[in-house]
């Protein structure tokens, strides 16, 4: 079991462009839980999704992000238009249905650029 | 709205040292609260996870208590070494509908010199 893999670990964009960042969970986990960390500051909650559906998007800004997991694949946080501001590392977590286990990933380092 | 606040922002031990974290939240209703370790650039690994009804739980040198009543938690760590040296971040989860929603604090930078 390869635990929540993550990738890219690192990732540079320029001003503009778009930002994907993708995430495996764990086997036989049906949950993912997206994270922002910006530097020197606490993990916060972006979205939490089941297979297909977005369950709670609460922390996800209104404009330029997107999420999903797809029934079959990676879940993937899509950033357009990035912007220095979002430069940060991206933690996903996912959980299997039956317990509340969150397993964490190395993260994703967005540097823009 | 549901708030995990976490002291000190930071702390400063010399090895062998013990210390204690605090954790006090006002999430509701409340399902479970669990300890994480982030090493720099790592994601968080869990250290403990806590129900209802548990007071106490050990994990090696690392003992989380909980009072459930007052809404308060705490880390203690005893006779610290130099791969202590981490953020550690409350976690409070609550049950809604049947999905977990967990809420972090910000976490206590803990260094620990030589």
């Amino acid at each position: 079991n390869a635990g929540v893999m993550q990738n890219p670990r690192h990732l540079v964009r320029r001003r503009g462009q778009e930002a994907r960042l993708r995430c495996s969970p764990m086997k036989g986990h049906s949950h993912v839980y997206w994270y922002r960390q910006l530097p020197e500051e606490g993990l916060k909650f972006m979205v939490y999704l089941q297979k297909e559906n977005i369950i709670d998007e609460s922390g996800m800004p209104k404009e330029r992000f997107s999420a999903e997991f797809p029934k079959e694949g990676p879940s993937i946080l899509r950033i357009q238009q990035v912007v220095r501001g979002d430069s940060a590392a991206y933690f996903c977590a996912s959980s299997p249905s039956w317990a509340n286990v969150l397993t964490f990933g190395a993260g994703s380092r967005l540097t823009v650029l | 709205k549901n708030q995990v606040e976490q002291s000190p922002q930071s702390l400063i031990i010399l090895e062998g040292k013990n210390c204690t974290l605090q954790c006090n939240y006002t999430v509701s209703p409340f399902s479970n609260l669990r300890w994480y370790k982030q090493d720099t650039g790592r994601g968080p690994v869990s250290l403990t996870i806590m129900t209802f009804s548990e007071n106490t739980k050990s994990n090696g040198r690392y003992t989380a208590t909980l009072d459930a009543d007052t809404k308060q938690s705490s880390l203690h760590i005893t006779a610290s070494q130099l791969s202590d040296s981490a953020s550690y971040i409350c976690v409070v989860s609550v049950t809604s509908g049947g999905s977990y929603i967990p809420t972090f604090g910000r976490g206590t930078s803990l260094i620990v010199h030589p």
